[in-house]
């Protein structure tokens, strides 16, 4: 499977706790994006990467959230100490900037967080 | 600031008949437009995009979407439903250049097709 992968697929954790996910990119692009999904609303947008900089955050990206893309390739993103406000899906995209298809960004089938 | 409203949170249509999902934008900016649908426990899909060349754009599984500057609109089409189509489904606007930077997406339309 070449697509973008993301894992885990569901994580449960008590509130307070810290969770990582990963997202791994359709593996020649070179930007990356995180977006949360709550239920009934569209993807929102959080952040995103090119190559290994990140160049924008959303104001939704509180202090507890961190993401990294350290060698350009994959991406983690970290909450710290979960709240239930946090219980949603969290998307990841990757586009190739420049390409021949242009800048479509291809989504992962999301990491659904629930905070008990 | 961009913007999308998705003007109808369901829409239920017959096996065989039309579909009409609405969509008005808002943008600053000449704006590049998507389609996007989304199957349950399955990842975001590109239906089609528009990025300032044909206003008509044709998508895949059937579905086409005409961006009309004069009324802000960008709502998607398909002649005959199917059953395969039931789905959610989201419109898309972005200012980045290329058009995927900062995609700001519509709340959403649940597309439900009766048999």
């Amino acid at each position: 499977d070449t697509g973008v992968s993301q894992n885990p697929r569901h994580k449960i954790t008590k509130r307070g706790q810290n969770v990582t996910f990963r997202c791994d990119p359709i593996s020649e692009h070179n930007r990356l994006y995180w977006y949360r999904q709550t239920l009934g609303q569209g993807p929102e947008f959080l952040t995103y990467f090119q190559n290994e900089a990140q160049l924008e955050k959303s104001r939704l990206l509180s202090d507890r959230f961190s993401a990294e893309r350290p060698k350009g390739s994959f991406s983690t993103l970290e909450i710290q100490r979960t709240e239930q406000g946090d219980s949603a899906m969290y998307l990841c995209a990757s586009s190739l900037l420049g390409g021949r298809l242009g800048t479509e960004a291809f989504f992962g089938q999301g990491t659904r967080l629930t905070v008990v | 600031a961009q913007s999308v409203t998705q003007l109808d949170s369901h829409v239920s249509v017959s096996e065989g008949t039309p579909v009409l999902l609405r969509c008005n934008y808002s943008s600053s900016y000449s704006p590049s437009l998507f389609w996007y649908v989304q199957h349950p426990n399955k990842g975001l899909q590109l239906l089609l995009k528009y990025t300032s060349a044909a206003t008509l754009v044709k998508g895949i599984n059937g579905f086409e979407a005409e961006f009309k500057k004069s009324e802000t609109s960008f709502h998607l089409t398909k002649p005959s439903a199917h059953m395969s189509d039931a789905a959610e489904y989201f419109c898309v606007v972005s200012e980045g250049r290329g058009g995927a930077d900062g995609l700001t997406f519509g709340k959403g339309t649940h597309l439900i097709i009766q048999p």
